[in-house]
């Protein structure tokens, strides 16, 4: 099994919908990130979470939200979604002292129609 | 603010051709740049850390090196297998700082 785990792996949906993207690790880690990747603008934060009770905002997190169910799992949140939030979405993990970098998942490539 | 501004945006090299990669980067105190492959379709995967100027790393083709301002990642004799996006990343002072991302470098390597 994977040390991180998204779900779903492909989504369209239609502008206004709401739609929430999972992720599960299995690093025993209590850091957890979510980015979005775009072609030409490489990978950028949108929230991040230390422990269960920490959650924090990134560069770009206006129109997403996020819940920390568990040091495991890690969900994030379009609310009403729309066509300019089509991307690669990838969850991560570290640990405290980061020493091996993030784990990525495998991601979650999301269209907004 | 941190940056991170990867050269060339893509690469074409022949098998066996050896080739560097640079990471040019502005911090205000580095604790760490990350080296990181990522294939089509996949999320990234960890290659190496680097902690202070001089330090370097090796895996298998690939070398790692820091100065003060940038890193290289060298590819010796690379083999089509190699290619892939390279990222770089760096992480600022303190304990709680996240990593800054470049936009990446895609190397293809010709049979």
């Amino acid at each position: 099994d994977a040390d991180v785990t998204q779900t779903p792996r492909n989504r369209i949906t239609k502008t206004g919908k709401r739609i929430m993207l999972e992720c599960s690790q299995t690093k025993g880690h209590d850091r957890m990130y979510w980015y979005r990747q775009d072609p030409g603008l490489g990978l950028r934060l949108i929230y991040y979470s230390f422990d269960v009770k920490d959650i924090n905002k990134g560069e770009i997190s206006d129109g997403y939200s996020v819940s920390r169910q568990a040091q495991a799992k890690f969900s994030l949140s379009l609310e009403s979604a729309i066509p300019n939030q089509t991307a690669l979405y990838f969850c991560a993990t570290s640990d405290e002292f980061e020493t091996s970098g993030y784990t990525f998942g495998s991601g979650t490539r999301l269209t907004v129609v | 603010e941190d940056q991170v501004t990867q050269s060339p945006e893509a690469l074409r090299l022949q098998e066996g051709e050896s080739s560097s990669l640079n990471c040019s980067y502005t911090v205000s105190g580095l604790r760490g740049l990350f080296w990181y492959r990522q294939d089509p379709g996949k999320g990234p995967e960890f290659l190496f850390t680097l902690y202070s100027a001089g330090e370097e790393k090796e895996k298998e083709r690939l070398k790692a090196t820091l100065t003060k301002k940038e890193s290289f990642l060298h590819i010796t004799a690379p083999k089509p297998e190699d290619s892939a996006t390279y990222l770089c990343a760096v992480q600022g002072p303190g304990a709680n700082s996240k990593l800054t991302f470049g936009k990446g470098i895609t190397l293809s390597v010709r049979p």
